[in-house]
């Protein structure tokens, strides 16, 4: 059974890098594709952007100047950087599974919460 | 304001069947067969529960169903549990570009 787990700070200060890693488990990373997906407490959810395991990225247009996706395959991780945070990301962070670039997510992590503040 | 517009709540009595719409344009929903469906509950991670418009994954009862017409896609329910109570997203592929899109969200509540 294939498990997502994300991992990081949870308060990050304003203006700071935002840096998430998701650890895969129970499966390779190799041919799938991994997202980021976040949700602002009590809204709703945003895709951030994905990663193949060859390193070929994706990303949301709105997000685009402050994200940057890795994946290590050696350690079957992927992370997330976002840079230049505020307030509006404050957000719960998920990881997700694609079987392809246009396919659904099956898998996702439990989610971290991140907040940004002073 | 997300992409996608969804009624932001629904309702119906255990047994009863009802339809959540998701409505966007021809440029994501219209355009594409890569229509998705999440149930989220309380403090949880969504679910997958119906995919490429209408297929449903593996262990997701048939009482979900989904279709879409021209940029409208639905998701219906059907003899309504207590468990089915929870968030529902739509989520549609938008091309190269913009990738995939969100709606805001749906509350189910079971009366």
């Amino acid at each position: 059974q294939v498990q997502l787990q994300e991992s990081g700070p949870g308060l990050e200060r304003p203006s700071e890098t935002l840096s998430l890693t998701c650890t895969v488990s129970g499966g390779s990373i190799s041919d799938y594709y991994w997202s980021w997906i976040r949700q602002p407490p009590g809204k709703g959810l945003e895709w951030i952007g994905n990663i193949h395991y060859t390193g070929s990225t994706n990303y949301n247009p709105s997000l685009k100047s402050r994200v940057t996706i890795s994946v290590d395959t050696s350690k079957n991780q992927f992370s997330l950087k976002l840079s230049s945070v505020t307030a509006a990301d404050t957000a719960v962070y998920y990881c997700a599974r694609g079987t392809t670039v246009m396919a659904p997510w099956d898998y996702w992590g439990q989610g971290t919460l991140v907040t940004v503040s002073s | 304001q997300s992409a996608l517009t969804q009624p932001r709540s629904v309702s119906g009595s255990p047994g009863q069947s009802v339809t959540i719409s998701c409505t966007g344009t021809s440029s994501d929903v219209g355009g594409y067969k890569y229509v998705s469906w999440y149930q989220q509950h309380p403090g949880k991670a969504p679910k997958l529960m119906i995919y490429d418009v209408s297929k449903r994954p593996s262990g997701v009862p048939d009482r979900f169903s989904g279709s879409k017409s021209g940029n409208t896609a639905s998701l219906t329910i059907s003899g309504l549990q207590a468990e089915d109570e929870a968030d529902y997203y739509c989520c549609s592929y938008a091309g190269s570009y913009t990738y995939w899109v969100f709606g805001g969200g749906t509350k189910l509540t079971v009366l």
